[in-house]
């Protein structure tokens, strides 16, 4: 079975751009999550969805905003983009609600670079 | 905000030494687990601790965990260059069961 996938792999955009990420996840799980990494820390939560909707938000402004599709793909969207929110963003599936109380299975990620 | 601490913040060792990083966090926790991530890309989970297990072995991983102290740690025995990477605790659990909270990691260097 295929991992969980990302796309882009890497994304260079401009300030005050928008910008949609994309993630699928292990065949069967229905649970996505969203982490932003900037260089050098651990990655911060942003968003969990499990069947289609929100279940979880992190500690970031109103221009992050994701959804999960019918097949449990997700979309993650910044506007207005700031050159502080370069930085590796990481999707994880799990098959469970809960999503947190077995591993989760991480994407390679989308390298964003805002310039 | 982070939850976890890992210490060190870098560790150096050669080839076939242990290497041991340890982790502290701030809340009540379900479980912690342990994540590696190479090259800055895409996370690998290594292990995983529930609160009520004191210690856990996965090949050659052995991992602790001190409620008490609110603290972990993570041995990698007979390491191999292959084990150079960046090694996160996570926790979940205390009141939030949707979400991980990440350290800032311990990037690991084994030198051949």
């Amino acid at each position: 079975d295929a991992g969980v996938t990302q796309s882009p792999t890497h994304l260079i955009k401009t300030r005050g751009q928008h910008v949609t990420l994309r993630c699928s996840p292990i065949s069967g799980h229905k649970s996505v999550s969203w982490y932003q990494q900037v260089l050098g820390q651990g990655p911060q939560f942003i968003f969990q969805y499990y069947e289609k909707e929100e279940r979880g938000r992190g500690n970031f402004p109103d221009r992050f905003s994701a959804r999960q599709f019918p097949n449990y793909s997700s979309e993650l969207n910044v506007n207005a983009l700031l050159l502080g929110d370069s930085a590796l963003y990481l999707c994880a599936s799990s098959p469970f609600r809960g999503g947190v109380n077995t591993e989760a299975f991480f994407g390679q990620g989308t390298r964003l670079t805002v310039v | 905000s982070q939850q976890g601490e890992e210490d060190p913040q870098a560790l150096s060792i050669q080839e076939g030494e242990n290497a041991t990083m340890n982790c502290s966090y701030k809340t009540s926790i379900n479980n912690l687990q342990w994540y590696r991530q190479n090259s800055g890309r895409g996370l690998v989970h290594l292990i995983l601790i529930r609160s009520n297990e004191r210690e856990k072995h996965s090949g050659r991983l052995r991992v602790t965990l001190d409620t008490s102290k609110k603290s972990s740690s993570l041995l990698i025995t007979a390491s191999r260059a292959a084990d150079t990477a960046s090694y996160f605790c996570a926790t979940a659990g205390g009141g939030s069961n949707y979400k991980l909270t990440f350290g800032k990691g311990t990037l690991l260097t084994v030198n051949p």
